[in-house]
């Protein structure tokens, strides 16, 4: 299967410090991405998509100003934490599609574990 | 938007069982996967089965679209298969909805 790496795996940060968080398509191209995230035992939910040459869209209630994403070239989008609190704290998660014609297979990244003090 | 519902939410099997995971979506969706999570948070890539029956080994899935659900077939479970299993329906904006997961446990 395709690719997609992440970095860091996991950080720990002060409160109100920025985290910024790399996502990578390794084998392929990708003009949208997309950045989710996960509670303990709890599924996956989507916070923004990532789109190549604009600006990502959010889902609702997802602040854009406290997660900002740019998805500076084809295989690499980034999401940075702003002014990180502890309620922040989450695994935050990206995806990519590979596209061929009416296929459309999204492949993960490992995920980043993020605790904020 | 679209719903995507998973039965059971939880499940335990003793080792060697078979299992059926299902998999029920409210609207009509452009593909459809399913994953395995493994406990260190990667989503390991099932299938990608939008319609029909596939095969990996012991995993197999069939999608019944017009009736909007997908099932998850586990045969002679492993320990190795513990972990949570998501299906995931991707919307007319081309946005993945996750279900909220069946936590498999086998014992040996």
């Amino acid at each position: 299967g395709a690719v997609v790496s992440q970095h860091p795996s996991w950080v720990i940060c002060k409160s109100g410090t920025s985290v910024k968080i790399e996502c990578r398509s390794l084998d392929f191209q990708a003009t949208t991405m997309f950045w989710y995230r996960q509670f303990p035992k709890q599924s996956l939910m989507l916070m923004a998509t990532s789109n190549e040459g604009s600006k990502a869209t959010y889902e609702q209630g997802v602040e854009k100003d406290k997660f900002l994403i740019n998805h500076a070239s084809l295989t690499l989008s980034t999401l940075t934490v702003t002014s990180a609190h502890p309620e922040d704290s989450s695994f935050y998660i990206c995806s990519a599609p590979r596209l061929a014609g009416a296929y459309n297979e999204q492949f993960f990244g490992p995920g980043t574990r993020l605790t904020v003090l | 938007g679209i719903q995507v519902e998973q039965s059971p939410p939880d499940l335990i099997l003793q080792e060697g069982a078979n299992s059926t995971l299902r998999c029920n979506f409210s609207d009509s969706v452009n593909n459809l996967q399913w994953f395995h999570q493994n406990p260190w948070g990667q989503l390991i890539n099932l299938f990608y089965i939008p319609s029909g029956t596939k095969q990996n080994g012991r995993l197999s899935a069939t999608t019944v679209a017009t009736e909007r659900y997908s099932l998850l077939y586990i045969s002679s479970s492993q320990t190795t298969d513990s972990g949570v299993y998501f299906c995931a329906a991707m919307d007319s904006s081309y946005k993945l909805i996750f279900g909220s997961g069946t936590r498999l446990l086998v014992r040996p």
